[in-house]
């Protein structure tokens, strides 16, 4: 079936490493995302992974992902109060339709 | 100037009241989606389209119409509001062969 499970709070110290995981049960995904969502704003596109891929970095951002286990984490480096917000995991599939399957969304909350 | 745009921003309404949201987008994309938002549940689909003559019912349709005016243009109605129907409403957009989906800054419902 499809389901993308995460958890709903993360609670980290600034300047800590923030680690939000997901787990997918579809193996035929195609490509796996990071949304984030604000506080008042829509879901911005943070970064994705081919599903081929094992891990991807961008600045402060890295994604790593686990196809044995279908696990995906994001982690966020030097976590600032600026990172504050909801973030979404969601995947796609070729026989999709253009769908995304979503997450519930965790919401990081950042302590000083 | 914002991409994907929706307005209201904020719209308070009473049950059995008639409502439409509104979603304009200029990044020429011919895919456009309706979700809606309600804490600890994610993003629900509720309509998605193609173009202008390829209308799709999501997940959570019931309740719910749409209307693609335009490639640009898409509208969600509530015929009839009811206070479930309360939530974080979101458009989104997505073009050519890649899956990312690009988001408007949200509607915030809310029926009475």
């Amino acid at each position: 079936g499809e389901d993308v499970e995460q958890s709903l709070f993360l609670s980290v110290r600034e300047g800590d490493s923030s680690v939000i995981n997901c787990t997918y049960t579809d193996s035929s995904s195609t490509y796996l995302y990071w949304y984030k969502q604000e506080p008042g704003a829509g879901l911005q596109l943070l970064t994705y992974i081919f599903s081929n891929m094992d891990m991807k970095q961008d600045q402060r951002l890295t994604v790593l992902l686990n196809k044995k286990d279908k696990h995906l984490s994001l982690r966020i480096a030097d976590t600032q109060t600026g990172d504050s917000a909801i973030y979404f995991c969601a995947e796609s599939k070729l026989d999709s339709n253009y769908q995304l399957i979503w997450g519930a969304g965790t919401k990081l909350i950042i302590k000083p | 100037d914002a991409d994907v745009t929706q307005t209201p921003r904020n719209r308070i309404t009473k049950t059995g009241k008639r409502i439409m949201l509104e979603c304009s987008q200029t990044k020429g994309h011919d895919r456009m989606y309706w979700y809606r938002q309600d804490p600890g549940l994610g993003l629900r689909l509720i309509y998605y389209s193609f173009d202008v003559k390829d209308i799709n019912k999501g997940e959570i349709s019931d309740g719910y119409s749409v209307s693609r005016q335009a490639q640009a243009k898409f509208s969600l109605s509530l015929e009839s509001a009811i206070p479930n129907q309360t939530a974080l409403y979101f458009c989104a957009t997505g073009g050519g062969g890649t899956y990312e989906q690009y988001f408007g800054p949200g509607t915030r419902l809310t029926v009475t």
